[in-house]
C-alpha cells in the first residue's frame, strides 16, 4: 500500500485524550477520504475532501475534525476520544475513477 | 446508493472455482458494479468493475444478467490465500464519490 501511508499503525488512547492521524498519498489526487470499520462491519466515510483547502462531513462525522492543507496530506483529529471511537481507520485516494480507490494500511485505534 | 445483499459467509475447498452472489434489486441505471477484497489487518482492494454481461481480469470475473438485478463474482481454483471478505458495492455516493460498504462475504478457503 506505499501509495497511501498512514500514521501510526497503533494508537491506544484513554477517554478524553486528543490525537491526530495522519494520511499521506504519494499521487496528486483531489479526493481524500476517511472511512472506520467496526468489528465484522463495513466501511463507512467520516469526511473527505475534494481538494486542498476543503474538507467535508461524510456519512458518521460526529467526534472528528479534518483538515486538508497541503494536497498531499488529509489529517484526521479526535479532539476528546470515546471508547466508541474504537475502530479501524482507512484512508484512501482514488485511482483511475470514482468507483476504485487505493486504501492505506489503517490505524488501529483503541480508547479505553 | 442501491442496497446489496450477500451471504455473510461461505467456505471453499482449495483449487475449486468460487462464486460470490450480490443482490442489487434497486441498481440505478448509471450504477457500476464493483467488488472489493480485504484481507485481515489490511485495506480493501479494488477486483473488478462491471456494468453487463461479463468481464474478467488476471484476479476474476464478474457476470451480470441483463436485468442487472444481482452479479457473480467468480475466483477460479482459489487458494489458501484467497481466504478473505469480499464486498459488492454499487454506484457511487453523488458528490463525494462515496463507496458505500456492506459488511461483506467472509470466504474461507479449506485446505
Amino acid at each position: 500500500n506505499a501509495g497511501v501511508t498512514q500514521t501510526p499503525k497503533f494508537r491506544v488512547l484513554k477517554t478524553g485524550q486528543s490525537m491526530t492521524l495522519l494520511c499521506a498519498q504519494d499521487m496528486n489526487h483531489e479526493y481524500m477520504y476517511w472511512y472506520r470499520q467496526d468489528p465484522g462491519m463495513g466501511l463507512r466515510l467520516i469526511h473527505y475532501s475534494v481538494g486542498e483547502g476543503t474538507t467535508a462531513k461524510g456519512e458518521v462525522p460526529d467526534g472528528y475534525n479534518v483538515s486538508r492543507l497541503k494536497k498531499q496530506n488529509f489529517l484526521l483529529g479526535l479532539e476528546s476520544a470515546a471508547p466508541s471511537q474504537t475502530s479501524v481507520y482507512f484512508c484512501a485516494r482514488p485511482t483511475t475513477g470514482p468507483y476504485e480507490q487505493y486504501f492505506g494500511p489503517g490505524t488501529r485505534l483503541t480508547v479505553t | 446508493l442501491a442496497k446489496t445483499t450477500q451471504p455473510i459467509s461461505m467456505d471453499s475447498y482449495e483449487g475449486q472455482e468460487v462464486n460470490i452472489t450480490c443482490s442489487h434489486n434497486n441498481i440505478a441505471t448509471n450504477d457500476y458494479i464493483t467488488w472489493y477484497q480485504q484481507f485481515p489487518s489490511q485495506g480493501p482492494r479494488f477486483i473488478i468493475q462491471g456494468y453487463k454481461t461479463k468481464v474478467t481480469n488476471e484476479v476474476a470475473s464478474l457476470f451480470i444478467p441483463a436485468d442487472r438485478k444481482s452479479s457473480t463474482l467468480s475466483l477460479p481454483r482459489v487458494s489458501l490465500s484467497d481466504t478473505a471478505v469480499y464486498y459488492c458495492l454499487v454506484g457511487v455516493e453523488y458528490g463525494n464519490n462515496r463507496l458505500a460498504f456492506g459488511k461483506g462475504n467472509q470466504v474461507v478457503v479449506i485446505p
